[in-house]
């Protein structure tokens, strides 16, 4: 059972796009939102991160925002690039203890 | 960020023989390091928390006689695949935590058993 949904499962944009994933979780115990990055044959890399008593950081040109009714949060590329195109997870946890996944999307970012 | 260093990056094992990964944080004491597998185009699945100096825990239906993990200093995780077949191939990637559960990730090993 996953306990973050994550959408769409992939993206197409093209470049200086804005990609918007999306997550959705349901319990209200996380307290802790990563988005990662990751690229075809790597381990995940730590883009962002954000907790509950802030609605919006951001990160160079990533944006995430943040919804604590609606249980949601998504990921904002901003002026996409080629070199975006890959794989992101959003996760979640609580108490600082292991992470839940979400099912991940494929961006690709077209020149 | 943090560095996470995961070996080997690939690996190719005859079916029936054993498999080490070894996974470091190379700049910080990890108390806690999670092992995950993840089949192609699919989320990280967790295997086990590895916690340092007592057993790991494993998560539903992940054999811990099939993959021993051993956390034997605040630095360093391992995972062995005993008794490896092809069902088995995979990549495996590790985790170290440092605080606030900021987590890194290692660069993952393929796994090919042949």
């Amino acid at each position: 059972q996953q306990q973050v949904k994550q959408s769409p499962q992939s993206l197409i944009v093209q470049k200086g796009g804005i990609p918007i994933i999306n997550c959705a979780y349901e319990n209200t115990a996380f307290d802790y939102f990563p988005w990662y990055q990751q690229f075809p044959g790597k381990g995940p890399a730590l883009l962002i991160a954000i907790r509950p008593d802030v609605s919006e950081k951001k990160e160079g040109r990533f944006t995430i925002s943040f919804n604590k009714s609606a249980k949601q949060f998504s990921l904002h590329i901003m002026d996409s690039q080629p070199g975006d195109s890959a794989t992101y997870f959003c996760a979640a946890s609580e108490n600082d203890y292991k992470l839940s996944f979400g099912a991940g999307t494929t961006v690709t970012v077209r020149a | 960020g943090a560095v996470v260093s995961q070996h080997p990056s690939r690996v190719i094992c005859k079916s029936g023989t054993s498999v080490k990964i070894e996974c470091r944080s190379l700049d910080f004491q990890a108390t806690t390091m999670f092992w995950y597998r993840q089949f192609p185009k699919k989320s990280l699945m967790l295997m086990a928390t590895s916690n340092e100096g007592s057993k790991a825990t494993y998560e539903q239906g992940v054999e811990k006689d099939k993959f021993l993990i051993n956390h034997a200093s605040l630095t360093l995780s391992t995972l062995t695949v005993t008794s490896a077949h092809p069902e088995d191939s995979s990549f495996y990637i590790c985790s170290a935590t440092r605080q606030a559960a900021e987590a890194f990730f290692g660069q993952g090993t393929r796994l090919t058993v042949v």
